[in-house]
């Protein structure tokens, strides 16, 4: 079975804090995503791997970065966290399979609360 | 508007009943993926359909594709309240020729015992 798992389930930062947000996957998978969800808004994508070092902005990637400098591991970082950051944020990872994507297996989300 | 339209977005059921989630791109499909989410965690993945036509089925939960109207349902039979939580479409889509994963927004699902 696939596993993908976060650091953290909750976790309570303040505004202005660095916040780093670490995913790891176990199957070897090319991709790796990063999104955050929010009632109403759904799921966007906020920035995407698809191999070691390489990365792409997804739909919402201000005020956000990203590492990755091992296939199994993407980390996502709040340079300095505002209240708007507040969400739910969900790691995916997947095979690239012939220039596309596959279905995605996701981390079980880490709640982050700013205050 | 949403590129990946679901609806309803909420549903209340009775256990027993059966219910339908609808799934529309309004882009080209590539491939379409069901998804469901338990309240504060992550995505489950149930099913991949890629060809006009394919209907897979796991447990329970039947999933469509009808390619002509870029569209997908999940049907549930004999509803448990196991079935609860947030179903969610995602689809490989293309935009100008670029490749993108898109997710719907979501249904909720409640079921009554």
């Amino acid at each position: 079975d696939v596993k993908v798992t976060q650091s953290s389930r909750y976790l309570v930062k303040r505004t202005g804090e660095k916040v780093f947000l670490e995913c790891v996957q176990d199957m070897d998978h090319e991709n790796m995503f990063w999104y955050r969800q929010d009632p109403g808004l759904g799921l966007r994508l906020i920035y995407f791997s698809y191999d070691v070092k390489m990365k792409e902005k997804g739909d919402i990637p201000e005020g956000y970065s990203v590492s990755r400098e091992k296939k199994e591991r993407f980390s996502l970082i709040l340079e300095s966290a505002s209240t708007n950051q507040t969400s739910m944020y969900l790691c995916a990872s997947s095979l690239r399979v012939r220039m596309r994507y596959n279905e995605q297996f996701f981390g079980p989300g880490t709640r982050l609360t700013v205050l | 508007s949403q590129e990946l339209e679901q609806s309803p977005q909420s549903l209340i059921v009775q256990e027993g009943k059966n219910l339908t989630i609808n799934c529309t791109s309004s882009k080209t499909l590539y491939g379409l993926y069901w998804y469901k989410q338990k309240y504060g965690e992550g995505l489950i993945f149930l099913m991949m359909l890629q060809k006009g036509g394919e209907e897979k089925s796991h447990e329970k939960i039947t999933a469509k594709l009808d390619e002509k109207k870029q569209q997908s349902s999940l049907h549930i039979t004999a509803s448990q309240p196991s079935h609860a939580g947030i179903y969610l479409c995602g689809a490989d889509v293309t935009t100008s020729g670029t490749y993108k994963y898109i997710f719907g927004t979501g249904t909720r699902l409640k079921v009554l015992a």
